[in-house]
This record gives C-alpha cells, structure tokens and sequence, in this order.
C-alpha cells in the first residue's frame, strides 16, 4: 500500500539558510500534519491541515511556515535556520478529522 | 511535568517473553489512544488505535485503556527480536487532533 512520502530524506544547511521540506499524504488522506523529534525526545506537533486549511499550530516558531497545496502535498518551509532546528522533522496524512495517523519515513536536517 | 508519561526503559527481554508497555496521563480531555513502533532513524509505525475504555487485541499485540485511571498499556505476546524498538504512546482529544507522545520505551528481544 502507498505510505506518506517525504523529500528531500536528508538536508545539510548553513545557519540562517532556508529549508524546504515536502510531504505527499497517502492517497485520499486530506489531513496532513508536520512533527519535528530532536534527538533521544519524543514528536512534537508544529502544524496540521486539513482540506487545505489550518486546522491545529503547535509549537511552531514563527520563523517556519506551511502550506497545504490543491493536491494535498505540503510544505514546509523554514527560514533564518538555527543549529537548534536539526531534528527529524515527520509529515503524517489522515483520512478526514476522524482516521489514524499515518508517518512518512521523516526529513533527517542538519544545520552546520 | 509532561502530559504523558512514559517509562523510557531500556527494556531487555528473552524471546518469547511476554512484554508489558505503560503509559500515564494527566488530561482528562484524551479520548483516543495509539501506540507506534519506532525503529532507529525511521518514522513512527502505527500498531494499536483505540477509542475510550477497553482492550483491543491484534496478533500478538493486546492495547488496554483505563481511562479512570489515566492508564494505557500494549502487550506484547511470544516477542520476537524484530520486536526490538521503540515504543511510543500517543493520545488526543479528538480523531482529527494533533498527537501528544510519550518518551517511548526502547525495548531489545534477545535471542
């Protein structure tokens, strides 16, 4: 079965670059959702949308933004990055307000 | 204080051990329960989704929720050493809602 996919899978940047990080839900899945786990810690909730609306923020600092596009794929998108912004960084898509949580395989960025 | 807790191990078990997984809470508002296995620099797998109070069994995986007393656990029955991760508890007030995790539990099944 389709799984959520993410890209790149891994990103080396320079502090205060920018970082795009792009998630496809699973076919069907119109909620997405975007976790960041630094290392040893558990998954934090940054953003959800659902139907192309933000649905949830979490702790999201203001110098990152997201986007639900008409297929459904987000964005990520990170800016003025800091050595404190390297983590995994997971998207995962449900099926409407009411559906499991399924992950992506996550976004492994380094900030040098 | 977290709102889940959860003990972060590391558990190490025989195979074919019976494993028992834990988690508490403080918020009264969690409604639905899950429980992820995670392999080392993968994303979290979804084992068990339950809703409320209850069992739910699948395989060789048994989640149970008490609700009353803001506890969850996952069994693991006849473990096998691809059983050995991490095991993360996650909860929300709603199906739609985002997820709140434990510390998850590494757990190592030798041979």
């Amino acid at each position: 079965a389709a799984g959520v996919i993410q890209s790149p899978r891994h990103l080396i940047k320079e502090k205060r670059e920018t970082a795009t990080l792009k998630c496809y839900p699973i076919p069907r899945h119109d909620t997405v959702y975007w976790y960041q786990q630094g290392p040893g810690q558990d998954p934090q909730f940054l953003i959800s949308f659902y139907e192309k609306m933000q649905s949830d923020k979490g702790s999201i600092p203001d110098r990152f933004s997201a986007q639900q596009f008409s297929d459904y794929h987000s964005e990520l998108n990170m800016s003025s990055l800091e050595l404190g912004d390297s983590a995994l960084y997971f998207c995962a898509s449900s099926l409407g307000t009411g559906g499991e949580q399924f992950f992506g395989p996550g976004t492994r960025l380094t900030v040098l | 204080q977290k709102e889940v807790e959860q003990d972060p191990g590391p558990l190490s078990v025989p195979e074919g051990a019976i494993v028992s997984l834990n988690c508490t809470y403080s918020n009264s508002a969690f409604q639905y329960f899950m429980w992820y296995r995670q392999y080392s620099r993968k994303g979290p797998e979804l084992l068990m989704y339950t809703y409320s109070s209850g069992n739910k069994e699948d395989g060789r995986f048994t989640a149970q929720v008490d609700k009353s007393s803001k506890y969850i656990s996952l069994f693991i029955r006849d473990s096998q050493p691809s059983d050995s991760a991490t095991y993360l508890c996650a909860m929300s007030a709603g199906g739609g809602n985002k997820l709140t995790f434990g510390t998850g539990t590494q757990l190592k099944v030798e041979l």
